[in-house]
């Protein structure tokens, strides 16, 4: 199983442009999580979703958007990126358990 | 609405000395679970370990060992002779069981830096 992947790596974005960020878990988790990590401190929710079709709004959702159309995949859109939106963003999944298992994460810039 | 505070922001400690990282959370919920997860600096998060909000019983893995106190809301990090490869930063989870909702949303703390010198 590859776990969670996160595509792109990296990514620099300019002020208004938009992109989406894939996610895609292979281990048929029901529950997927967005999170983000600015610079000096710990994640915070954006979306999730407890299963295809059914998304909810997390801590900071403003400036994304999401969808769940399978249950695999789990992207991330930026409408109008701004530069409060550079980060680490994760993407992560679980069982129905409190466990998640994280990717490896997406760094975003936007200038 | 739940609360996490490492109150360490960065420690810096010399190879082969043991370090407590503190983790302090705010919860209503009666049923909750406490995390900790290592991010190394590549980037990725590694869990290090979950526990229940009724299982108070400490637990030691190798060098590390966790000891949770209900009773002052701490779930507190120590690692035993640390290594080198003991650097990162080290973040504290908590997830409610909400009821109905089940979504099991992590809240984290800021997180601590430990950097281990050799």
């Amino acid at each position: 199983n590859a776990g969670v992947t996160q595509t792109p790596k990296f990514r620099i974005l300019k002020i208004g442009q938009s992109m989406t960020l894939q996610c895609t878990q292979d281990m048929n988790h029901n529950y997927m999580y967005w999170y983000r990590q600015d610079p000096g401190m710990g994640l915070k929710l954006i979306y999730y979703s407890v299963g295809a079709g059914i998304t909810d709004k997390g801590e900071v959702p403003n400036g994304y958007n999401v969808s769940r159309s399978t249950t695999e995949d789990f992207p991330l859109r930026l409408e109008l990126a701004a530069p409060s939106q550079t980060s680490v963003y994760f993407c992560a999944s679980s069982y129905g358990r409190p466990k998640q298992y994280f990717g490896p994460g997406t760094r975003l810039t936007v200038t | 609405a739940q609360k996490v505070t490492q109150a360490q922001t960065e420690i810096s400690v010399v190879e082969k000395e043991d370090v407590t990282l503190d983790c302090v959370y705010e919860t209503r919920d009666t049923t909750y679970y406490l995390f900790w997860y290592k991010q190394p600096p590549s980037g990725e998060l590694v869990f290090l370990i979950r526990r229940n909000s009724f299982d108070e019983q400490n637990e030691i893995s190798g060098r590390y060992s966790w000891n949770f106190q209900k009773s002052t809301s701490s779930f507190n990090f120590t690692i035993t002779a640390s290594q080198v490869v003991d650097s990162a930063v080290y973040f504290c989870a908590l997830s409610e069981a909400r009821p109905g909702a089940g979504s099991y949303q992590l809240t984290f703390g800021k997180g601590t830096k430990l950097s281990v010198i050799p």
